[in-house]
């Protein structure tokens, strides 16, 4: 099993459509979640930590469940700007090293 | 206020050459740490570095080493390059004690 997998997509959908995606990973004793967005040959950018009790920032919202390890990232009003690889990422062990899944690849169109 | 800055954007070596790759971290961050991104997939952890150590490593050969310097910055070495080390190179910096990182713009191999 990955230690952290993601549907890869790609998610096709229409602008101002919400869309929402999951990752699942390996040790429920992980404590620190992320979700990091990556363009076409860019860096990954840190969109989001996640919280227990789940957060919001704007138009995305980010949940969180520990006893099944499972998370999710659900972006509202979808704009064409929101087009990217969205990366689940993991501090698996509590150390020092960040483990990130391949990415799911959402596409909003015009 | 700078962030995360690398060199070279891109860089073509043929198998068994050496490469040296540079990092200098965001202001106020004193670590750093190494990613590598085949085509297609997610980073993965080479190592990371903090006051001038190598704190933790993945499952990277010892072809892979690197240095942090007094000024935090760091070099990543990939010695006897392999045609499946053409990968995007990440460099992340953080401060200590925070789990957040924030990534540089990355140094594309291409090893021929």
């Amino acid at each position: 099993r990955k230690e952290v997998e993601q549907d890869p997509g790609p998610f096709n959908v229409p602008e101002g459509a919400t869309v929402a995606f999951n990752c699942t990973y390996s040790n429920s004793a992980s404590q620190s979640f992320f979700w990091y967005r990556q363009d076409c040959r860019k860096e990954p950018k840190l969109l989001m930590s996640v919280y227990s009790s789940g957060n919001e920032d704007g138009r995305f919202t980010a949940q969180l469940n520990r006893a099944s390890q499972y998370m999710s990232l659900l972006i509202r009003d979808s704009k064409l700007s929101d087009s990217a690889t969205y990366l689940c990422v993991v501090n698996l062990s509590n150390d020092y090293k960040l483990s990130f899944g391949a990415g799911t690849t959402v596409t909003v169109r015009a | 206020d700078a962030g995360v800055t690398q060199s070279p954007t891109h860089l073509i070596k043929t198998r068994g050459q050496q490469v040296t790759l540079r990092c200098s971290p965001k202001s106020g961050h004193d670590t750093v740490s190494w990613y590598q991104q085949a085509l297609g997939q997610g980073p993965q952890f080479i190592f990371q570095y903090y006051e001038e150590e190598e704190r933790q490593r993945g499952n990277f050969p010892d072809r892979f080493s690197g240095h942090q310097f007094p000024n935090y910055s760091s070099e990543l070495n990939v010695n006897a390059l392999l045609l499946g080390d053409s990968a995007l190179y990440l460099c992340a910096s953080s401060r200590r004690g925070v789990d957040e990182q924030f990534f540089g713009p990355g140094t594309r191999l291409t090893v021929l």
